[in-house]
């Protein structure tokens, strides 16, 4: 079974600081890796994905993940975040080919100050 | 992007009433749901696989006959929480796998329920 760990439950950051979220995984087999966005008392909404190819993948709004399979991570980068960007993030993988459902991090709050 | 959309947003109702919570894939077909309860500051967990057509399959723990769900058509799975109590109150989130798709869900917006 595979598993994923977000290990820091809340990053406090200033408006226009660089920002990582951490994301680690463990499976036996290959995996996808999805990190989602939760505004408060709404749904999830995807923020980028990797599936294959390209180690780095990028979101619409300035996000990026790599991901690093020697060191099974998966961390969320943003050079400058915005107030905007003061949300909950989760962390999700799912084995490639397999049982779609995915398994989800404990989440992470990230805290932007003006 | 694929759209899911989850009715209502948030309701409260009084102890011993039931509930229904309604997941709708709207511009895709969904053969497969999932249904999710979120906990404050914590992650989802799984409840149940809606699958249209057929029984819903529990995870271990989770009340089938307290959570019922009911997939009738091909965009429309409901959850139904019956003789709800305080201790149900939750947030519930739905997500849809797109048929034509086999590499994510989309997720509704949710549904906050507080049983008073």
């Amino acid at each position: 079974a595979q598993s994923v760990t977000q290990l820091d439950s809340q990053v406090p950051v200033f408006e226009e600081a660089p920002v990582e979220l951490r994301c680690n995984y463990s499976s036996s087999v290959s995996v996808y890796l999805f990190w989602y966005v939760q505004y408060p008392n709404q749904g999830l909404q995807l923020l980028l994905k990797y599936l294959s190819g390209s180690t780095l993948v990028e979101s619409i709004n300035g996000f990026e993940a790599e991901f690093n399979k020697s060191q099974t991570s998966f961390h969320l980068r943003k050079p400058s975040v915005h107030i905007s960007d003061t949300a909950e993030y989760f962390c999700a993988v799912r084995i490639s080919g397999g049982s779609y459902i995915p398994t989800f991090g404990r989440g992470t709050s990230l805290i932007v100050h003006p | 992007g694929a759209v899911v959309s989850q009715h209502p947003s948030r309701v409260i109702c009084k102890s011993g009433t039931s509930v229904k919570i309604e997941c709708r894939s709207l511009d895709f077909q969904a053969t497969t749901m999932f249904w999710y309860r979120q906990f404050p500051k914590q992650s989802l967990m799984l409840m149940a696989t809606s699958n249209e057509g057929s029984k819903a399959t529990y995870e271990q723990g989770v009340e089938k006959d307290k959570f019922l769900i009911n997939h009738a058509s091909l965009t429309l799975s409901t959850l139904t929480v019956t003789s709800a109590h305080p201790e149900d109150s939750s947030f519930y989130i739905c997500s849809a796998r797109r048929d034509s798709m086999n590499t994510e869900a989309f997720f509704g917006q949710g549904t906050r329920l507080t049983v008073v």
